[in-house]
């Protein structure tokens, strides 16, 4: 089947403006993860949905981030009021259960802001 | 301190040689362990997971964890060109689902 989604690939965006980022999840996957990548880093995660529920959110960076997951497959991450270091790839991971299996990783989502 | 530490290169290997990236992490906790390829403007895909201390190998890569060092590495044998790219390290402590990711250590495989 096929493999996770993520819309748009790229945003660029000036600051002070809100976007949504769109994640579309491997088909049956419960379990679903927002991370953000700069450059030079590795993946920090932001957020885990199990099914509809936020099971752990402790990587918002601030309340101008939140995502939500209305009917336990798609996922929305949503900023507010974006500021230049939001600037990162946004990337989206399933996994079948969440109990410590293997995420697959989207193509991610390139947010600039300008 | 981070909580996973890489070499971030970028290591130089000729072609056909073995390739050995090394990581070590903080929590004592931790369970799972995972590496991840990553090339540039792409997003990172799996390579190999441990559980358990000792080796596990798949294919040309080995993957090497020790709990009580807290040291995990990942051996690529007759290493190709294709081969180069960025490899994060990542663990998944028990009962978090969140993975922990490393900087990632960039390998280039030279002809």
């Amino acid at each position: 089947g096929a493999g996770v989604s993520q819309t748009p690939s790229n945003k660029v965006t000036e600051k002070g403006k809100y976007v949504e980022l769109r994640c579309d999840p491997i088909s049956g996957h419960t379990a679903l993860y927002w991370y953000r990548q700069s450059l030079g880093q590795g993946p920090e995660f932001l957020i885990y949905f199990q099914g509809t529920g936020a099971a752990d959110d402790s990587g918002l960076p601030n309340d101008r981030f939140f995502a939500v997951r209305p009917e336990g497959s798609v996922s929305t991450l949503k900023i507010q009021r974006t500021e230049r270091g939001d600037s990162a790839v946004y990337l989206c991971a399933s996994s079948p259960s969440g109990s410590g299996e293997t995420q697959y990783f989207g193509p991610g989502t390139r947010l600039l802001v300008l | 301190q981070k909580e996973v530490e890489q070499n971030s290169g970028p290591l130089s290997v000729p072609e056909g040689a073995i390739a050995s990236l090394n990581c070590t992490y903080s929590d004592r906790g931790s369970q799972s362990f995972f590496w991840y390829r990553q090339y540039s403007g792409k997003s990172p895909e799996l390579i190999m997971f441990i559980y358990s201390n000792g080796d596990k190998e798949d294919g040309r890569f080995t993957a090497q964890l020790n709990k009580a060092s807290q040291y995990v590495s990942l051996l690529i044998r007759d290493s190709q060109p294709s081969d180069s790219a960025t490899y994060l390290c990542a663990f998944n402590s028990g009962g978090y689902n969140k993975l922990i990711f490393g900087a990632g250590t960039r390998l280039a495989v030279h002809p």
